[in-house]
C-alpha cells in the first residue's frame, strides 16, 4: 500500500532562516506531489505541484521554492522566511491530477 | 476569486441526527468533487467523491449528492457520531489540481 511521510511534525525558526521540509511517498511510482499550506483559520492553498521529476508547477509568488530531485520527494524550500510564512504545511500525492489525493500529516511551521 | 466555497463556517448536530454540509462552486467546468475531513494537527483525509456524470454517490454514512444546475453540492452524514466532529473541506477539479473550499467545522454533540 502506498504511504507518505512528512517531517518534521513542528518547526520553529527564525524571522530570515531557510527552510526545508521534506516529504517521500512510498509505494507508487510516478505521483502527482503537491505542497499546501492551511494559515490559521484558513482554508488549503496550493503552493506548488510537480507531475514529474523536475517538473514544478507554483500557484502562488512568494519566497518559498520546491524541487524534486527523485520520483518520489518532494522539497518545499525558502532561502529567508517571514512571519506570514507561518502555517501547516502539507504535502499530498495523486495518481492522477484528477483523482483523490492522499495527505501526510503535515509541519507546523512557527516564526519567530 | 473563490471558485468553491463552503458559507457556514460551523454546524452543530445533535448525535444520531444527519449532518448536511454545503458546497457551492462557480466553474461549471468542474467535472469531479471530492469531501475530505479534517482533525487538527493532521492532514486531510479522503472521504467520498462524485464526477459529474452522477448525481449521487454513496458510501457507507456518507453520501454526496450533486445539482449542477445549481452549481452545488452536498454531504450527508446519516446517523451523526461523535467521531465525526473535524472540519470538512469540499473540493472540485476539470483535469487540474483540486481546488479546496474554506472548510465547515462540524461538532456532533452527545
Amino acid at each position: 500500500s502506498q504511504t507518505i511521510h512528512q517531517w518534521p511534525a513542528t518547526l520553529v525558526q527564525p524571522v530570515g532562516s531557510p527552510l526545508s521540509l521534506e516529504c517521500t511517498v512510498e509505494g507508487t511510482s510516478n505521483p502527482n506531489l503537491y505542497w499546501y499550506r492551511q494559515a490559521a483559520g484558513r482554508g488549503l492553498q496550493l503552493l506548488f505541484y510537480s507531475v514529474g521529476i523536475g517538473q514544478i508547477s507554483s500557484e502562488v509568488p512568494q519566497n518559498l521554492s520546491a524541487s524534486r530531485p527523485q520520483d518520489r520527494q518532494f522539497i518545499l524550500s525558502s532561502k529567508k522566511l517571514l512571519l506570514s510564512d507561518s502555517g501547516f504545511y502539507l504535502c499530498a500525492w495523486s495518481v492522477e491530477v484528477n483523482q483523490p489525493q492522499h495527505f501526510g500529516d503535515g509541519t507546523r511551521l512557527s516564526i519567530l | 476569486d473563490q471558485q468553491v466555497k463552503q458559507n457556514s463556517p460551523s454546524l452543530s448536530v445533535q448525535e444520531g441526527r444527519i449532518s448536511i454540509l454545503n458546497c457551492d462552486y462557480t466553474n461549471s467546468m468542474f467535472d469531479y468533487f471530492l469531501w475530505y475531513k479534517k482533525y487538527p494537527a493532521e492532514g486531510p483525509t479522503f472521504l467520498i467523491s462524485i464526477s459529474s456524470i452522477k448525481d449521487k454517490n454513496e458510501d457507507g454514512r456518507f453520501t454526496v449528492f450533486l445539482n449542477k444546475s445549481a452549481k452545488h453540492l452536498s454531504l450527508h452524514i446519516v446517523p451523526s457520531q461523535p467521531g465525526d466532529s473535524a472540519v470538512y473541506f469540499c473540493a472540485a477539479s476539470v483535469n487540474t489540481p483540486l481546488v479546496f473550499g474554506k472548510g465547515t467545522r462540524l461538532s456532533v454533540i452527545a
